[in-house]
């Protein structure tokens, strides 16, 4: 696709169970970022990817998080025993340059949509 | 701690007239200050953005002012419309850590035919 895909688009679980979330970035993008939405509130950093590079996963709020990214392309973003603060949209992005390089563009997918009941 | 803090909350315009959205940062460190705007159901896309050795950067509609000494940095849109009512987000991030965007919680701004 031309854009990043994320899914499932909605996620319902039941309190203490795992979650996986997908993303599929686009093609050829080096760069990849998770972030969460919260109701009211501004996004909130967890992790990036850039190329081989050990990820940046000072975002992470507690150890029940935990993200890959296989062959540098496909992420997941794993929640363990969840919990009802977690619930929230999750947001992938990625950007074709390292981060911070003049003119590079991120774009962010549509995001996960996770409720914890 | 919120690094970012924006204002208003939400904002209703006429259609023609100016949406001001306010930003301001405490971290100095911060060389980055991009806008995002979100529409329902969608992802933020990035609108327009700005780096502290310009005091202005306009792209069509859309104009970014900012103030270094004062810590600000704000979002004007001219001549409004009611396809630009979504909610926008000012963000800031520092040198070597441009990935870790730190967001403001967000406008949302409603245009009125």
């Amino acid at each position: 696709g031309a854009g990043v895909s994320q899914s499932p688009s909605n996620k319902v679980t039941e309190k203490g169970k795992d979650v996986e979330l997908r993303c599929d970035p686009i093609s050829g993008h080096t760069a990849l970022y998770w972030y969460r939405q919260s109701l009211g509130q501004g996004l909130e950093f967890l992790i990036y990817f850039q190329g081989n590079s050990a990820p940046d996963k000072s975002g992470l709020p507690s150890d029940r998080f935990s993200a890959e990214r296989t062959g540098g392309s496909v992420s997941t973003l794993t929640i363990q025993r969840t919990q009802q603060e977690d619930s929230a949209v999750y947001l992938c992005a990625s950007s074709l340059l390292r981060a911070g390089t003049a003119g590079n563009t991120i774009y962010f997918g549509e995001g996960s949509w996770l409720t914890v009941v | 701690q919120q690094q970012v803090k924006q204002s208003p909350q939400s904002l209703i315009v006429q259609k023609g007239g100016i949406s001001i959205i306010n930003c301001a940062y405490e971290n100095t460190a911060f060389d980055y200050f991009p806008w995002y705007q979100q529409f329902p159901g969608k992802g933020p896309a990035l609108l327009i953005a700005i780096r502290p050795d310009v005091s202005e950067k306009k792209e069509g509609r859309f104009t970014i002012s900012f103030n270094k000494s004062a810590k600000q940095f704000s979002l004007h849109i001219m001549d409004s419309q009611p396809g630009d009512s979504a909610t926008y987000f000012c963000a800031a991030s520092r040198a070597g850590s441009n990935y870790k965007l730190t967001f403001g919680k967000g406008t949302l701004l409603t245009v009125n035919p």
